[in-house]
């Protein structure tokens, strides 16, 4: 079964910790993206990586990092400097290009107390 | 910069009723236009997409939108709702302009469809 896979589906960790959230897709995209969902505010883009070892900050990134070491795999990091960390975070792939469709994991939700 | 509005943050519906989501967007560019559904704590699914060509675009589990250029209008429709369309929708839309990034989505704040036995 081809799909994105994001782990774990709930994470919880202290104020002032970093915290990586696993993303892995096994559809062969070249694109994949970081998405953050808040109640009422629909999505929105952190990061995206349109091809290994390169990504670009999407509209905020402030207080994320990522990496594209691997076609197939997307991690996203969430450092002490992002203010207001707990959401829900959505990875997404494409094979590219604007009038493809994008394709969802099932998302991890993050608490930070 | 793009932007899509879902004027409609919940809509409440009878099963069985017809129900349409409404999406508007602002764009200088040519725009590609998709309706997602999300299901409680699940991921985004794809309901359907405009890229070109017909106005009138179907998609799956019975919902069917049209694109209106003129109104910059991309609302969803479904003429008989049932209870597990319940779920939240998001219209969004990608271009040569899309948000801070040139490759993600700009998505609306989401339309809850509650549907009422």
């Amino acid at each position: 079964d081809g799909g994105i896979t994001q782990s774990p589906k709930y994470l919880f960790r202290k104020e002032g910790q970093n915290v990586t959230l696993s993303c892995e897709q096994n559809l062969n995209h070249d694109a994949m993206y970081w998405y953050r969902q808040d109640p009422g505010q629909g999505l929105r883009l952190i990061y995206y990586s349109q091809i290994v070892n390169d990504f670009q900050k999407g509209d905020i990134a402030e207080g994320y990092s990522v990496s594209r070491e691997k076609k197939e795999s997307f991690p996203l990091t969430v450092t002490s400097a992002q203010k207001n960390p707990t959401a829900f975070y959505l990875c997404a792939s494409s094979i590219g290009g604007r009038h493809y469709e994008q394709y969802f994991g099932p998302g991890t939700r993050l608490t930070v107390t | 910069a793009q932007s899509v509005t879902q004027l409609d943050s919940q809509v409440p519906v009878f099963e069985e009723a017809p129900v349409e989501l409404r999406c508007n967007y602002s764009s200088s560019v040519s725009v590609y236009l998709f309706w997602y559904v999300q299901y409680p704590n699940q991921g985004l699914q794809l309901l359907l997409k405009y890229l070109s060509g017909s106005t009138l675009v179907k998609g799956i589990n019975g919902f069917e939108a049209e694109f209106n250029k003129s109104q910059t209008s991309f609302h969803l429709r479904k003429p008989s709702v049932h209870i597990s369309d319940t779920a939240e929708y998001f219209c969004a839309v990608s271009g040569a302009v899309s948000g801070g990034g040139a490759d993600g989505l700009t998505f609306g704040k989401g339309t809850h469809l509650i549907i009422q036995p």
